[in-house]
């Protein structure tokens, strides 16, 4: 099965930028999403298609994805960031969907 | 606007049968490219994507979960339906009803999520 490997923690002091990492092998041949987890709530999609933005997702959230490693940045950190954040891939040829480990934002 | 609902047992015994409905308003199952998928979510843990059903009925399902899962829809009720046997404390979990357009390759609006527990 296909596995995504995403760093536990990362933390970021206000103002800076914050890269979270999403591993797997030829990643960059898949779609990759990624959504924001707060406590007890549900997941929001804040980027899909690696790197579009839905509507009233601010543009400080952007992603990339080439490789071996998708990326989710979030430029100008804001303490209302601080969440756990998953990323996602759709396999068109498996059509199949897997989630990272997901990474807990901490902000400083 | 669009929104989802899921409905189901919190407390299920081991070995029984586990079946979930997710209710949807603002948008149909009919729709081309349009899919509604099952994500949990254990305690403390990572998202689990579980199965997927789009708008023509055909079906996708986690390979590790696939001799459990069962999905299906009543398009009639704008309802997606989730079965897993032979459930086990490790099912114990939050379960999530998600919809998609495009092939539902990711999931753009959530249901708040019901958590099951598992236990005798």
């Amino acid at each position: 099965s296909y596995v995504l490997t995403q760093p536990p923690s990362v933390s970021v002091a206000p103002g800076q930028t914050a890269r979270i990492s999403c591993g797997g092998d030829n990643i960059g041949s898949k779609i990759a999403q990624w959504y924001q987890q707060k406590p007890g709530q549900a997941p929001v999609l804040v980027v899909y298609d690696d790197s579009d933005r839905p509507s009233g997702i601010p543009e400080r959230f952007s992603g990339s994805n080439s490789g071996n490693t998708a990326t989710l940045i979030i430029s100008r950190v804001e303490a209302g960031d601080e969440a756990d954040y998953y990323c996602q891939v759709w396999d068109s040829i498996s059509d199949l969907r897997v989630f990272g480990g997901g990474t807990k934002l901490t902000v400083l | 606007q669009i929104t989802l609902k899921e409905s189901g047992p919190t407390l299920v015994k081991p070995t029984q049968t586990l079946t979930l409905t997710c209710s949807f308003s603002g948008f149909s199952l009919r729709t081309t490219g349009v899919g509604v998928g099952w994500i949990r979510q254990s305690p403390g843990k990572a998202l689990e994507w579980l199965a997927l059903l789009y708008w023509n009925d055909d079906k996708r399902y986690s390979p590790s979960l696939r001799n459990r899962l069962t999905i299906t829809k009543d398009t009639s009720k704008n309802q997606v339906v989730l079965t897993l046997t032979n459930v086990d404390p490790v099912d114990t979990a939050t379960y999530y009803c998600a919809q998609g357009n495009l092939s539902a390759r990711y999931f753009h609006y959530w249901g708040q999520g019901t958590l099951v527990t598992v236990s005798s």
